[in-house]
């Protein structure tokens, strides 16, 4: 079955660049999440998108922007890197059937690894 | 304060030896979602179980078993006759509605790092 598709795996960044991390969710899936997860640390929430709208805001720093496109793939832009932004950025995909019946059992991409030098 | 507390940083048993992960979570809600999730070394999430308030029945699953227990909060996992394949890091994860934007977001605990010796 097809899964969370995230791009690239792997990117290494100096400070002060930009970078863009892609997700592509299972299909007929539209509601996207992105986690980070630092070094040793467990996967904090930043934002989600349900059909193309944000949904949810959790830990997003300023510099960081998402969104969500009208074929449900979601990119996050990251802009001004820091040293502190390396980590294991993820993407998670679900289907909201309602409120009360989005039970937050996401599917997660394989992650992005990114470091910043 | 922390919503999903793992006090059990790191775990290191001998293969087939039995494990228990402790899990204890704090939410005022009555409907809520509790998981757990598995990270090998290659870093992907893995999802094991997923369990509602309103169901407290245990799970067992091959060699994983799961005991859900509302009255302690509590969502322990245990591996019987553990493997070396299941070292990695285990999370638990709580979903509450969010009143932002009425959805369930996980947020995970700090994870327990087991590793299984030959």
């Amino acid at each position: 079955a097809a899964g969370v598709i995230q791009s690239p795996r792997h990117l290494i960044k100096e400070k002060r660049e930009t970078a863009t991390l892609k997700c592509y969710p299972i299909p007929r899936h539209d509601t996207v999440y992105w986690y980070q997860q630092g070094p040793g640390q467990d996967p904090q929430f930043l934002i989600s998108f349900y059909e193309k709208m944000q949904s949810d805001k959790g830990s997003i720093p300023d510099r960081f922007s998402a969104q969500q496109f009208s074929d449900y793939h979601s990119e996050l832009n990251m802009s001004s890197l820091e040293l502190g932004d390396s980590a294991l950025y993820f993407c998670a995909s679900s289907f909201f059937q309602g409120h009360h019946s989005n039970t937050g059992e996401l599917f997660f991409g394989e992650g992005s690894r990114l470091t910043v030098l | 304060a922390q919503k999903v507390t793992q006090a059990q940083t790191e775990i290191s048993v001998v293969e087939k030896e039995d494990v228990t992960l402790d899990c204890v979570y704090e939410t005022r809600d009555t409907t809520y979602y509790l998981f757990w999730y598995k990270q090998p070394p290659s870093g992907e999430l893995v999802f094991l179980i997923r369990r509602n308030s309103f169901d407290e029945q245990n799970e067992i699953s091959g060699r994983y078993s799961w005991n859900f227990q509302k009255s302690t909060s509590s969502f322990n996992f245990t591996i019987t006759a553990s493997q070396v394949v299941d070292s990695a890091v285990y999370f638990c994860a709580l979903s509450e509605l969010r009143d932002s934007g009425g959805s369930y977001i996980p947020t995970f605990g700090r994870g327990t790092s087991l590793i299984v010796h030959p």
